[in-house]
């Protein structure tokens, strides 16, 4: 199975902040790459698919970028409401794996 | 475009268990399904994909052999039939369409799992 190892596991920033998590597979996945965010209680929600492309009605503040085995998720000028955690997931071989999470805390 | 859980529940380990999703809003045979499940105070698991028809069915390596998803395309309905079940299969389910080839994000509010005696 692929290996999405994703980093840091937690950060601290303050709103208006520029943050960047990574995810490495471990092999290539081409672009078949999706970040989420999710908030305590809630389902998760797609912010990138395919590595770069931003799924609608999300904000151009996320941004993503990577191709291969190493992907980045940037957030430009984090809000409040961009305390979360934030999880990436290759979809480009069975069994599909999710990296382990970043918690993204108020510094 | 709405995705509804049930089936949830407490079941002792060893005994089976039954998941469904009730899709509403959209062409669902369209489009394949996943389950993803999340453990309490733990990240997200990958269970299960089911292809637009049926035909194909991908398991995690954790699930394969115990877990059996399937789909009525006349009802748009997404089941998942647990057996064998631990406690390690303690979590919240959400069926979900998603991924990269999708062109959409919908999940269910999750359906809570626990497996205890």
């Amino acid at each position: 199975a692929i290996q999405m190892t994703q980093s840091p596991s937690s950060l601290s920033a303050s709103v208006g902040d520029r943050v960047t998590i990574s995810c490495r597979a471990s092999q290539d996945i081409g672009n078949d790459l999706g970040w989420y965010q999710q908030k305590p209680g809630k389902a998760p929600k797609l912010l990138i698919y395919a590595a770069s492309t931003l799924q609608g009605g999300v904000p151009s503040r996320f941004s993503g970028s990577g191709s291969g085995t190493d992907f980045t998720l940037t957030i430009s000028s984090v809000l409040p409401e961009d305390f979360a955690t934030y999880y990436c997931l290759q979809d480009n071989n069975s069994p599909y794996t999710f990296g382990q999470g970043t918690k993204l805390e108020i510094k | 475009v709405q995705l509804v859980e049930s089936g949830g529940g407490v079941v002792q380990p060893g005994r089976s268990l039954g998941l469904s999703c009730a899709a509403s809003g959209f062409t669902f045979r369209g489009y394949a399904f996943h389950w993803v499940r999340q453990a309490p105070g733990k990240g997200l698991e990958w269970v299960s994909l089911i292809s637009y028809d049926g035909t194909k069915k991908y398991y995690a390596d954790s699930v394969k052999g115990r877990f059996t998803i399937s789909r009525d395309n006349s009802k748009n309905t997404l089941d998942l039939q647990m057996n064998s079940l631990t406690a390690e299969d303690t979590a919240v389910y959400y069926c979900a369409l998603t991924g990269t080839y999708s062109g959409m994000d919908v999940w269910g509010q999750g359906t809570t799992v626990i497996v205890s005696s």
